[in-house]
């Protein structure tokens, strides 16, 4: 199967960008997702992409994607308080399973 | 529309105890899915069904059990509870290539 690796964290000022990484190792995936996960939530789908796409914004959003290198990024700009969460990268062959990282911890310094 | 919904939030039970946790969803999705989270591993598939009617195994199936009960509703059952068993357990749902998660239930085996 798919594997999802991630850093388990990340530490950044308020109002700075935050870059979460994750890579993956089956070329083959099509769908590749950022999720975010607050304490004592489930998981909320915050972006997706195609593999046939190198980027993708969504307002404070974007997000990379290296598929020779088989490397996802997420970029988050103007980085709040509230943005901080376990954030998730996700890799989907066909739309019907999902392969997850362990998930990165966000901390925001005000 | 109320997404995907989870009961209880919250569960204790003893070694050997018998539980059912219920999943339903209102977006008419086909596809369903239970997922436990624990503390540095993400998440894991237990089981998920493609369709009504259909279930397979997920990563991590063993000591579970799953129904299907109809196009809205698909239920894990543990039929005795281990220790290990210990976890948050997600349910999440799928249209076409974006999953959905409910909020979780937080089980402890004691």
């Amino acid at each position: 199967g798919e594997d999802v690796e991630q850093s388990l964290f990340l530490s950044v000022r308020e109002g700075d960008s935050s870059v979460i990484n994750c890579t993956y190792t089956d070329s083959s995936s099509t769908y590749l997702y950022w999720y975010k996960q607050e304490p004592g939530a489930g998981l909320q789908l915050l972006t997706y992409i195609f593999s046939n796409m190198d980027m993708k914004q969504d307002q404070r959003l974007t997000v990379l994607l290296n598929k020779k290198d088989k490397h996802l990024s997420l970029r988050i700009a103007d980085t709040q308080t509230g943005d901080s969460a376990i954030y998730f990268c996700a890799a989907s062959l066909n739309g019907n399973q999902f392969y997850f990282g362990t998930g990165t911890s966000l901390t925001v310094i005000p | 529309n109320a997404g995907v919904t989870q009961t209880p939030k919250f569960q204790v039970l003893k070694t050997g105890q018998s539980m059912t946790l219920q999943c339903a969803q209102d977006m008419n999705h086909n596809s369903m899915y239970w997922y436990r989270q624990d503390p540095g591993m993400g998440l894991r598939l237990i089981y998920y069904s493609a369709s009504e009617g259909t279930t397979d195994k997920g990563e991590v199936p063993n000591g579970y059990n799953v129904s299907r009960l109809n196009k809205r509703e698909f239920s894990l059952r543990l039929e005795s509870a281990a220790p290990s068993q210990t976890s948050v357990y997600f349910c999440a749902s799928t249209s076409t290539y974006e999953q959905y998660f409910g909020p979780g239930t937080r089980l402890t085996v004691t």
